[in-house]
């Protein structure tokens, strides 16, 4: 089946920590995305990237990396200098190039800064 | 700019109810407009869309309409269960930069038997 896979479902870590949530899919998509989700609020977008080897910032980058070397992996690094790292991670994907195109949600990742 | 309002929550509705979630958005072009549905502890599943104005998207008894003329995409459904019981969200899609959503911040349905 395709989709898009997202581990761990549940990641502890301690603060100063820095920590990488994995994103795979399997559907051919050429665009990938990272949200973030805290309790009561919507999406806000993190990072995308529309093509191998190439990302763009979104509205909150700060304190967080990316890398895209394959078209199925778009790994978020959250580093210690992301201030509030405790939130809800949600990977998508997409094809790229029509605004009709709908992104495709992973299970997400619940990240938990002790 | 690109932006998404939607009705806040939380709604509670008896099954059988009617529901509307209302939703409006500002944008440049002419955007796509969907509606997600999220679960507790899961990501986000599409529900339906519509790519141009006067369509109407439909899936599982809901409906939304995609109304230019008032910048509106309202989700509407006849008769709700308790396992519509979610959060729904409203999005937009511009053609360009990296097909970007916007969304709305949510809206929390529970519906009570």
């Amino acid at each position: 089946d395709g989709g898009i896979t997202q581990s761990p479902k549940y990641l502890f870590r301690k603060e100063g920590q820095n920590v990488t949530l994995s994103c795979e899919q399997n559907l051919n998509h050429d665009a990938m995305y990272w949200y973030r989700q805290d309790p009561g609020q919507g999406l806000r977008l993190i990072y995308y990237s529309q093509i191998v080897n190439d990302f763009q910032k979104g509205d909150i980058a700060e304190g967080y990396s990316v890398s895209r070397e394959k078209k199925e992996s778009f790994p978020l690094t959250v580093t210690s200098a992301q201030k509030n790292p405790t939130a809800f991670y949600l990977c998508a994907s997409s094809i790229y190039g029509y605004s009709g195109n709908e992104q495709f949600f992973g299970p997400g990742t619940r990240l938990t800064v002790l | 700019g690109n932006s998404v309002t939607q009705m806040e929550g939380p709604v509670t509705l008896s099954e059988e109810a009617f529901l509307t979630i209302n939703c409006t958005y500002t944008a440049t072009g002419y955007p796509s407009l969907f509606w997600y549905v999220q679960y507790p502890g899961e990501g986000l599943q599409l529900l339906l869309k519509a790519t141009k104005a006067d369509d109407k998207g439909s899936n599982k008894g809901f409906e939304a309409t995609y109304r230019k003329e008032t910048t509106s995409f309202h989700l509407e459904k006849g008769s709700v269960q308790v396992s519509d019981s979610a959060v729904y969200f409203c999005a937009l899609s511009t053609a360009g930069t990296g097909n970007q959503f916007y969304f709305g911040t949510g809206t929390s349905l529970t519906v009570i038997p």
